[in-house]
């Protein structure tokens, strides 16, 4: 099994540009999730979906963040316009409901906006 | 909502000593509690879990125990190896893996 697959693994990018991070989960999962993690804050879940139904978003930090999946195999993570302190690894990850709930997690995009 | 306290944030041990990290969780509703492993550059692993009707479970080195009634668990590493430094991070969820709450980490250092 490849894993969870995220491109891109590092992105440099400007104040006010457009950002977006994609997502393959596991085949055959059906929960996917999108975590940040920074120092200061540490592993966070921003979203995440059931069966490509977005299930909580209290985790998004702002307006500027969105989700979507439209399918069972894709998933972007889209910051618009982007700042500096978003600034983070942003992971993917998903899980079979049912199959002990393990996550698994992708390595993570590493995003710097300057 | 779920708060999740880890100590210590560092530790450093010799190898072939035991390395415990500690957690503690607020909701008394959490019943899932997993342990990941995190390496420079990649992704949480999980490396073991436990959920809130046993109190014990052990993987060949490792093991996870739970108090329920104080709301804390604790992550045992035994025989370390310099291949267990990494960053190591305990959660906790009340709805199974759907909304893990995740400790600020433990950074452990095996020494040679």
């Amino acid at each position: 099994d490849a894993g969870v697959i995220q491109s891109p693994r590092h992105e440099v990018t400007e104040m006010g540009q457009e950002v977006t991070l994609r997502c393959k989960p596991i085949s055959g999962h059906n929960s996917l999730f999108w975590y940040r993690q920074t120092m200061m804050r540490g592993l966070e879940l921003l979203i995440y979906f059931n069966n490509n139904v977005p299930i909580d978003d209290s985790g998004m930090p702002e307006d500027r963040f969105s989700a979507k999946m439209p399918n069972a195999s894709f998933s972007t993570l889209k910051i618009q316009p982007s700042e500096p302190r978003d600034s983070a690894v942003y992971f993917c990850a998903s899980s079979l409901t049912g199959d002990g709930n393990t996550i698994y997690f992708g390595e993570g995009s590493w995003l710097t906006v300057v | 909502g779920e708060n999740v306290e880890q100590h210590p944030s560092t530790l450093s041990v010799q190898e072939g000593d035991s390395a415990v990290i500690k957690c503690t969780y607020s909701d008394s509703a959490s019943n899932y509690f997993p342990w990941y492993k995190q390496e420079l550059g990649k992704g949480p692993q999980l490396i073991i879990d436990i959920r809130s009707n046993v109190g014990e479970k052990k993987d060949q080195r490792i093991a996870v125990t739970l108090n329920k009634t104080a709301k804390h668990f604790s992550l045992h590493i035994t025989e370390t190896q310099p291949e267990d430094s990494a960053v190591y991070f305990c959660a906790a969820s009340n709805q199974g893996a759907q909304k893990l709450v995740f400790g600020q980490g433990t950074r452990l250092t095996i020494n040679p």
